[in-house]
């Protein structure tokens, strides 16, 4: 089944330890993005890739970094988190052609102590 | 660089009563106009989009949504809300020359009350 995939979809963690955050989709799509929401605020893109070995910073400047070695894995992560980097992480995927929207995974709840 | 306006971060409805919610963008091209909905604990759908030609578009679950172009607007509206629209509604845009890029707005929180 087409679908995108987040591990985990809650993760506590305690400050200076280092965290990946996973993303996979299964529908071939070459465009992959990385959002960080916080309550009440809007959707800030912190990482994308056009595809496999392409990887570009965001809007929003963010600490982590972002890897495309194959086309349906997008994983990001934090060497060092720390309390103000507590947030949800949206994944999404797009396929080719402008018409075409993004796809959104469940997410995944970061919370550092 | 387009941006976008959610102009109502709550709003309250009865089940059974209309809702609107609105959404303004700014952008000096041609842009995509989307809806995603978000239900609790779950990340983003999409509900609707405009790309071009009718300026009202629908969603399977009775939102609509009317492009207007000289007040660049994208508001959504349902006719009678259900509890299970309970949710957070995101307006965002793209640029159609710009095809990767999405900005959103702040988001809408929809409480339907019996």
């Amino acid at each position: 089944e087409a679908d995108i995939y987040q591990t985990p979809r809650y993760l506590v963690i305690g400050t200076g330890k280092k965290i990946t955050l996973e993303c996979s989709q299964t529908m071939g799509h070459d465009k992959m993005y990385w959002y960080q929401q916080d309550p009440g605020m809007e959707l800030h893109l912190i990482h994308y890739s056009y595809g496999v070995n392409s990887t570009e910073k965001g809007d929003l400047s963010s600490e982590s970094t972002v890897s495309r070695i194959r086309t349906e894995h997008f994983p990001l992560t934090l060497e060092s988190a720390r309390p103000s980097h507590t947030s949800q992480y949206l994944c999404a995927s797009k396929g080719a052609g402008s018409y075409n929207e993004q796809f959104f995974g469940p997410g995944t709840r970061l919370t550092v102590l | 660089a387009q941006s976008v306006t959610q102009l109502d971060s709550q709003v309250p409805v009865f089940e059974e009563a209309p809702v609107e919610l609105r959404c303004n963008y700014s952008s000096s091209v041609s842009v995509y106009l989307f809806w995603y909905v978000q239900y609790p604990n779950q990340g983003l759908q999409l509900l609707l989009k405009y790309l071009s030609g009718s300026t009202l578009v629908e969603s399977i679950n009775g939102f609509e949504a009317e492009f207007n172009k000289s007040q660049t607007s994208f508001h959504l509206r349902k006719p009678s809300v259900h509890i299970s629209d309970t949710a957070e509604y995101f307006c965002a845009v793209s640029e159609a020359s710009n095809d990767y890029k999405l900005s959103f707005g702040a988001g809408t929180t929809v409480t339907v009350r019996a």
